[in-house]
């Protein structure tokens, strides 16, 4: 199956501060890399993605950026609040095996 | 509008039973998905609907799971003879695309615990 690798595992920012999650692929077979926050109890929500056509998307303060050489795709988040305070996922879709694999989650704390 | 739902939210069963847990997916969505989300872990991919294609089983742990959905809407999950390395989260999603790179929509997920 496909190895995605997600780093950090947890994230602990000051209020205010940028936070970078990034996940690793082995497979170049994918043009989807989404990322997803989970809040407690409930399902994850998609909070941005990106297709291979482009290297860095933006919403407000959050952006995506990929970079297929290399074989990775980050979230930044700017400007930190408490709200963003959740577990967030990269998911990945492509492979040989066309395995659907979401990465094991960074569980960020945004501390005010 | 109405977003994806799952019922039971919570289950509680004994060891050896079995147990069915429903997907109401948004109306339209032609893809579907299963995962199971094991406590502080990730999503463990389980199985994956689309239209009326042959479901992608691929992910299912062992053949105590299977997974049906009628008429292209609602789907069941089964699990039979439950084991406690069975209880998790499992949380169904849906999609409107065709083929898996498109925005998963889940649901809130059932929370099962075997005893």
């Amino acid at each position: 199956g496909e190895n995605v690798e997600q780093h950090p595992s947890t994230l602990s920012v000051q209020e205010g501060d940028s936070a970078v999650i990034k996940c690793t692929y082995s497979d170049s077979a994918s043009n989807y890399f989404p990322w997803y926050k989970q809040e407690l109890g409930k399902g994850p929500q998609l909070i941005i993605d990106i297709r291979s056509n482009v290297g860095e998307k933006k919403d407000q303060r959050i952006a995506v950026t990929l970079n297929k050489t290399a074989k990775h795709f980050s979230l930044h988040i700017t400007e930190t609040q408490p709200e963003d305070s959740a577990v967030y996922f990269c998911f990945f879709s492509g492979g040989s095996n066309y395995k659907l694999t979401f990465g094991k989650g960074t569980l960020l704390t945004v501390n005010p | 509008g109405a977003g994806v739902s799952q019922s039971p939210s919570n289950k509680v069963t004994e060891k050896g039973k079995d147990v069915e847990l429903r997907c109401d997916p948004i109306s339209g969505h032609t893809a579907l998905y299963w995962y199971r989300q094991s406590l502080g872990q990730g999503l463990e991919f389980l199985i994956y609907f689309q239209g009326n294609s042959a479901p992608d089983k691929s992910g299912l742990p062992s053949d105590r799971f299977s997974a049906e959905r009628t008429g292209g809407s609602v789907s069941t999950l089964t699990i039979q003879r439950t084991q406690q390395e069975d209880s998790a989260v499992y949380l169904c999603a849906s999609s409107s695309g065709q083929g898996s790179s498109y925005e998963q929509y889940f649901g809130p997920g059932t929370r099962l615990t075997v005893t």
